[in-house]
């Protein structure tokens, strides 16, 4: 299976509530990332953690990493219509070299209802 | 900063006939670049990685005399999708690495390919 996948798969929740997405991963990394993609556009990076570092903040995101449990969150909090899209986790499981490469979970579908 | 664009953002062409998109990155200079192919309501599939100057990595089961890419430049990747059959729909992504941050790729906008 994929390095990283999400849970749940979809969520559908009201403008104003938290969504939090799951994911998990199976080898050890260098980092984590996830992104956002609206419908039929490109992705967007929101934040990196590093295999060091157990929680970080921007703005209304607050990810952690368990790095024991292979594992990730992405709570976004104060939810607006305008977060309804898809997101991925990414993990950059690289040793050097230049075969770099970040590895794409499934993704949760987000829908914020108005 | 750290824009990378694509062209066309779509294209129709019929089948049997090679379809180009460009990737370039418009603010930095990307020392990798690299091409996915997402399916409806799927995640990405890394198709290649190319390195500016030197051949593409295809990953396993992506057929590189299919999808050729050419990373000629600094700022500039290009895939072509050679004999493009319906089975070639999809929506292509590139994405680029490189300028002040290189442990983040930025994503171009996307291409859907529609061949029938």
């Amino acid at each position: 299976s994929q390095q990283g996948e999400e849970d749940p798969q979809a969520l559908s929740i009201q403008e104003g509530e938290n969504a939090t997405m799951n994911c998990s991963y199976k080898t050890s990394i260098n980092n984590l990332q996830w992104y956002r993609q609206n419908s039929g556009r490109g992705l967007v990076h929101l934040i990196l953690i590093r295999s060091n570092e157990r929680e970080k903040h921007s703005g209304r995101l607050r990810v952690t990493l368990d790095t024991s449990k292979k594992s990730s969150s992405l709570l976004i909090t104060a939810s607006r219509a305008a977060d309804t899209a898809s997101y991925f986790c990414a993990t950059d499981a690289n040793r050097g070299g230049s075969n770099y490469k970040l590895t794409f979970g499934k993704g949760t579908l987000l829908t914020v209802n108005p | 900063g750290a824009v990378v664009s694509q062209h066309p953002s779509w294209v129709i062409c019929k089948s049997g006939t090679s379809v180009k998109i460009e990737c370039r990155s418009l603010d930095f200079q990307a020392t990798t670049m690299f091409w996915y192919r997402q399916f409806p309501k799927q995640s990405l599939m890394l198709m290649a990685t190319s390195n500016e100057g030197s051949k593409a990595t295809y990953e396993q089961g992506v057929e590189k005399d299919k999808f050729l890419i050419n990373h000629a430049s600094l700022t500039l990747s290009t895939l072509t999708v050679t004999s493009a059959h319906p089975e070639d729909s999809s929506f292509y992504i590139c994405s680029a690495r490189g300028g002040r941050r290189t442990d983040t790729q930025y994503f171009g906008p996307g291409t859907r390919l529609t061949v029938l």
